[in-house]
């Protein structure tokens, strides 16, 4: 069982649509981090929860720590937002676990 | 403000051999992370280096080790190649060991084992 599951897998949208990734995750936390990798590998951290919600650009990340569950929303897509997003949570001694990525792809 | 750095960007090796592999973090950071993404798998975590010293690792086996210079950078080090090595390595840093002020990747080091 991994300890980051998330979901979809792979998103294809229509530029303008409003894009929802979802990451569940089942191990204790001290703060989760959505990462965005483009195609070649580079990775850019996007946001660092540890409650609450959070808000840069087009880009909003929520976690209910709860719940065990966190969402990452872009408004307004645009092709140039198609990359894969990575859910990764941290803990004791900067142990990451990280999801499986969503693949999205934004269609002009 | 230069970012995260790591050499090469491609490496290709044989299997049996040695590989390693560079990251030079953000000036101020003090900690550095390297991962494995193999393809077909998600990333996993490899090592936690902080003021010269390891403080974690992830589920590898041992021919996989590095180090930390005194001026924070790192060493990644995988002997005995094998061909599931292959994979793109990165590395990131941050300040101190509290990445709740978030980290920063390089981009990469791909590694090819033939």
């Amino acid at each position: 069982k991994n300890e980051v599951e998330q979901s979809p897998q792979n998103l294809t949208a229509q530029e303008g649509e409003f894009i929802t990734i979802n990451c569940s995750y089942s191990v204790g936390i001290s703060a989760l981090h959505w990462l965005q990798q483009h195609p070649g590998g580079g990775i850019v951290s996007l946001f660092m929860l540890s409650s609450g919600k959070k808000k840069h650009g087009r880009l909003i990340a929520t976690i209910n720590i709860q719940e065990k569950h966190s969402s990452l929303h872009i408004t307004a897509s645009h092709p140039r937002d198609s990359a894969v997003y990575i859910c990764a949570v941290s803990w004791i001694g900067n142990q990451f676990y990280f999801g499986t990525g969503t693949s999205l792809t934004v269609i002009p | 403000e230069a970012g995260v750095t790591q050499s090469p960007t491609h490496l290709i090796k044989t299997r049996g051999q040695q590989a390693t592999l560079r990251c030079s973090p953000i000036s101020g950071h003090t900690s550095v992370y390297w991962y494995q993404q193999a393809l077909g798998l998600g990333l996993q975590f490899l090592l936690w280096y902080d003021e010269g010293e390891e403080r974690n690792r992830g589920n590898f086996p041992p021919r996989f080790s590095g180090r930390q210079f005194p001026n924070y950078s790192s060493e990644l080090n995988v002997n005995a190649l094998e061909l599931e090595d292959s994979a793109l390595y990165l590395c990131a840093s941050s300040m101190g060991g509290n990445t709740n002020y978030g980290y920063t990747f390089g981009s990469g080091t791909r590694l090819t084992v033939v």
